[in-house]
């Protein structure tokens, strides 16, 4: 298994809901990641994890919660977003082979 | 702060065309990738490139990293219209240890018109 699994692939909330982004590999990578991306923009980085340790936050609001429950799942936890926050929720993941392994993402739109 | 500055942002040619994108940098890397994207898709990696002057080629598409590993480029011969899409260059920190973050530039949107 080479993918990395991202589900759901489209979400639609309101800003006073909770919902929550999946990821999974299987591929056995150590480091995962959670990327943002608006249209037409480079993915910007969120969150890294290594070893299912949060090893860095890039500024992000506390309304995004990750979670790494084990070495396979990474888990993107939403509350009172902001109109703002739709975009395209990239998940990757890295084994050291120097290249990432993204999933499809997650079309996010916030009304 | 580490910066990879690609060009060109917007690339629209005929279809047979050749094309060069490049990615420039001050900063060393200890390797370099390229992206391409979709629309509502993720990136997929094309190539990762090491060694300081390596060339790589992919059927039409040929990526080399500067002596210095501080700039690489994509040059695409005989375009076609499904090489349209969004193309990502990324650089790994010399610094990368166990976390291989990556920096990403700007990306170059290709179209290529039939």
């Amino acid at each position: 298994d080479t993918e990395v699994t991202q589900t759901p692939k489209h979400l639609v909330m309101g800003m006073t809901n909770k919902k929550s982004l999946k990821c999974e590999q299987h591929m056995g990578h150590r480091a995962m990641y959670w990327y943002k991306q608006k249209a037409k923009k480079p993915p910007e980085l969120m969150f890294v994890y290594s070893y299912e340790k949060l090893s860095i936050n890039e500024s992000v609001p506390s309304r995004f919660s990750p979670e790494c429950p084990n070495s396979s799942l990474l888990n993107l936890h939403l509350h009172a977003l902001q109109p703002e926050d739709s975009a395209l929720y990239l998940c990757a993941s890295w084994g050291g082979n120097y290249g990432y392994t993204f999933g499809s993402g997650t079309r996010l739109t916030v009304v | 702060t580490q910066l990879l500055e690609q060009s060109p942002q917007f690339l629209s040619i005929q279809e047979g065309e050749n094309l060069t994108v490049y990615c420039n940098s001050s900063s060393v890397f200890s390797s370099l990738q390229w992206y391409r994207q979709e629309p509502g898709e993720g990136p997929v990696l094309l190539v990762t490139v090491v060694t300081g002057g390596e060339v790589k080629k992919l059927k039409r598409l040929t990526f080399q990293f500067g002596d210095a590993r501080k700039d690489s480029s994509l040059h695409i011969t005989a375009a076609q219209t499904g090489d349209t899409g969004l193309y990502l260059c990324a650089g790994r920190a010399y610094y990368g240890g166990s976390q291989g973050n990556l920096i990403f530039g700007k990306g170059t949107k290709l179209s290529v018109k039939p």
